[in-house]
């Protein structure tokens, strides 16, 4: 089955320090990776996504970067965290179903910087 | 730039009528609609989709409507029940690329 892992759930970091957030696919291969952000009242915006291994399009400037070190693994990460960080981040894929498009989104890291 | 537009930040309903939430776009690539329920916390729970080459899909007590000439789509709940309470969102794509997700509606259903 197709499933899709992200890690940790929560995080609680001080200012200007780095950050690392991992996502894993297992039961596909090859599929389109993303990572969206749900800032706090706020609707859930595209910041990374990727079409292969090292293939990474940012969709907003930011403090962020992403990296794509293995076909089902996708990461997040930041060198210095800013307050503006904190946010709901969620990791998605997407494949080519009968019909359409499957997309599937993890169960979220909810990120506070302090 | 919002692609994706969900104008209504709120909606209450009672239990047991329809529910209707709505979605407009302003891409006319985007070819696959996809309605998203969310709880606080967790990840977006797929709904309902629908492509550009049909105007209604129906599952169960949920329907999505397509009106492409308009740019618009609708989200149907019938009958809506206390456990549909949550943040729904509306999303598209163009050719299977990214999701534009809109602001979304946080519905309340009322017993």
């Amino acid at each position: 089955s197709q499933t899709i892992h992200q890690w940790p759930a929560t995080l609680v970091q001080p200012v200007g320090s780095p950050l690392s957030l991992e996502c894993t696919v297992e039961g596909t291969s090859n599929p389109n990776l993303y990572w969206y952000r749900q800032a706090a009242g706020r609707g859930l915006q595209l910041l990374f996504y990727s079409v292969g291994i090292g293939q990474i399009s940012s969709e907003v400037p930011q403090n962020l970067s992403a990296s794509r070190p293995q076909d089902r693994q996708f990461i997040l990460s930041s060198k210095k965290l800013l307050l503006s960080d904190s946010g709901f981040y969620l990791c998605a894929w997407s494949v080519r179903r009968q019909g359409g498009y499957g997309y599937t989104f993890g169960s979220g890291t909810r990120l506070t910087v302090v | 730039d919002q692609q994706v537009k969900q104008n209504s930040p709120s909606l209450s309903v009672q239990e047991g009528r329809i529910s209707i939430l709505n979605c407009d776009y302003t891409n006319s690539m985007f070819d696959y609609f996809l309605w998203y329920k969310k709880y606080p916390a967790e990840g977006p729970t797929f709904l309902i989709s629908i492509s550009s080459i049909k105007d209604k899909n129906e599952d169960g007590r949920f329907t999505v409507f397509l009106n492409k000439s308009a740019k618009h789509l609708s989200l149907h709940i019938v009958p809506s029940q206390p456990g549909d309470s949550a943040v729904y969102f509306c999303a598209a794509s163009a050719y299977g690329n990214k999701l534009v997700f809109g602001a979304g509606t946080i519905l309340r259903v009322k017993s």
